[in-house]
């Protein structure tokens, strides 16, 4: 049953401190997004990467937020220093780049940050 | 830049009965996909219908389908006979070939009365 892992499901921490989100996308598949869920903004591109290099990453505040590839099997979102306001549930996506085909998703990372 | 607008906020639907929510979008591309996700309280992301821009024929899957009309950029869901378990948060996406990232309208929330 393929699907893609993120982990952890929950994270509280206290502001200031570093998170790091984990993705392992579906087996195969080149192309992964990172989402991020909030009440007033909705869900919104934080970055994506093809073949493992990232080709946006405009919607990633770039001071405090980075986003990697270390190998095909693992995508990584971090925040240094975390802030109140980066509370949200982060979602992590993967797919192939054909024509036809759909991005799944992950089960997202729900952040609080106190 | 690409708009995805879901100018209803909430909907409520008899069991049994039918609903439709709405959905339009702006773009200037004429190659495009567009996409209804369903987002349950698990908030695990789940692919309801896709359709192709060019593609006449409206899509459909089951209890669902869509009414696309690509001169209007309108792209509304119908579910017929709803059930308890279609109650979910359902999302209005859209994106251009090539699985690139999605562009998510804001949401309706969708209660289905017993």
């Amino acid at each position: 049953d393929a699907r893609v892992t993120q982990t952890p499901r929950h994270k509280v921490t206290e502001m200031g401190q570093e998170v790091t989100m984990r993705c392992q996308p579906i087996l195969g598949h080149n192309t992964v997004f990172w989402y991020r869920q909030t009440m007033m903004q909705g869900l919104e591109l934080l970055a994506y990467f093809r073949n493992r290099a990232p080709l946006d990453d405009s919607g990633m505040p770039k001071d405090r937020f980075s986003a990697e590839m270390p190998d095909a099997t693992l995508a990584t979102l971090k925040i240094q220093p975390s802030e109140p306001r980066d509370s949200a549930v982060y979602f992590c996506a993967s797919g192939l780049v054909l024509p036809n085909t759909e991005a799944f998703f992950g089960q997202g990372t729900r952040l609080t940050v106190v | 830049a690409q708009t995805v607008t879901q100018s209803q906020p909430e909907m409520s639907v008899q069991e049994a009965e039918t609903v439709t929510l709405s959905c339009t979008y702006d773009t200037s591309e004429s190659d495009y996909y567009l996409f209804w996700y369903k987002q349950p309280p698990s908030r695990q992301m789940i692919l309801v219908i896709r359709q192709e821009a060019y593609k006449q024929q409206n899509a459909t899957e089951n209890r669902f389908s869509v009414n696309f009309q690509k001169a209007a950029k309108s792209f509304s869901l119908k579910i017929s006979d709803s059930q308890l378990g279609d109650a979910a948060m359902y999302f209005c996406a859209y994106r251009v070939r090539g699985n690139t990232p999605l562009v998510f309208g804001k949401g309706t929330r969708l209660s289905v009365i017993a």
